[in-house]
């Protein structure tokens, strides 16, 4: 079946250092991917996304490249944040799937310290 | 707009008690899923709906029970709490299916069972 894996964490960085949290996944044919992020307290919200091969999704200074040949949308940002502290989920979607049944990997929590 | 709710926030069961999380949306979408977090293994579907009246399993369906009779509401019921079922709870939904659809998540709901 369809499965992510992401590094494990916690990913323990200064501010402005550059951010890197793997994820590669296991799946038929060519899925949606994203990376949603957990603040403490709240629930998951939408960081990017990309849909097809190639395609880079960005936000917030967070960009990740669907790589087909790696089978991988590893997560990066230049210069992190306070700010930026949560847990990072990376996640697929079936191309002939339901929008309702996204799989998850285990998160990894990221801590940026001043 | 209030997005996708959920109550209660935090609950405290006894073995062998039932009772019914609330999940609300006010986006008119016709998708909508539960989700229990448990930690190091991400997310785990529980439940899904494709409309009112459509629902079906997802990975983790034993013990809970689902119905889906508005657009707008699906609640999550547990028959005999346990344990196992200690976990955070999340409700998500999206406007329809497909692979690029983004799922919205509510603030979920923290459940022990004594």
């Amino acid at each position: 079946g369809d499965s992510v894996t992401q590094m494990e964490g916690p990913v323990t960085l200064s501010e402005e250092a550059f951010l890197t949290i793997n994820c590669t996944y296991t799946a038929t044919g060519y899925p949606s991917l994203f990376w949603y992020v957990q603040y403490p307290g709240e629930g998951l919200q939408l960081l990017l996304k990309a849909t097809k091969a190639d395609d880079k999704g960005s936000n917030k200074g967070f960009e990740a490249t669907y790589r087909k040949e790696t089978t991988s949308f590893h997560l990066e940002k230049g210069s992190v944040q306070v700010s930026d502290s949560a847990v990072y989920f990376c996640a697929l979607l079936p191309l002939t799937g339901t929008a309702s049944k996204l799989t998850f990997g285990t998160g990894t929590r990221l801590q940026v310290t001043l | 707009n209030a997005g996708v709710t959920q109550t209660p926030k935090f609950q405290v069961l006894k073995t062998g008690q039932s009772m019914t999380l609330q999940c609300a949306q006010d986006m008119n979408h016709e998708y909508m899923s539960w989700y229990r977090q448990d930690p190091g293994m991400g997310l785990r579907l529980i439940h899904y709906s494709v409309g009112a009246g459509i629902t079906d399993q997802g990975e983790v369906p034993n013990g809970y029970n689902v119905s889906r009779s508005t657009t707008e509401d699906f609640p999550l019921r547990l028959l005999s709490a346990a344990p196992s079922q200690t976990s955070v709870y999340f409700c998500a939904s999206s406007s329809s299916g497909g692979a690029k659809e983004t799922q919205y998540f509510g603030p979920g709901t923290r459940l022990l069972v004594l």
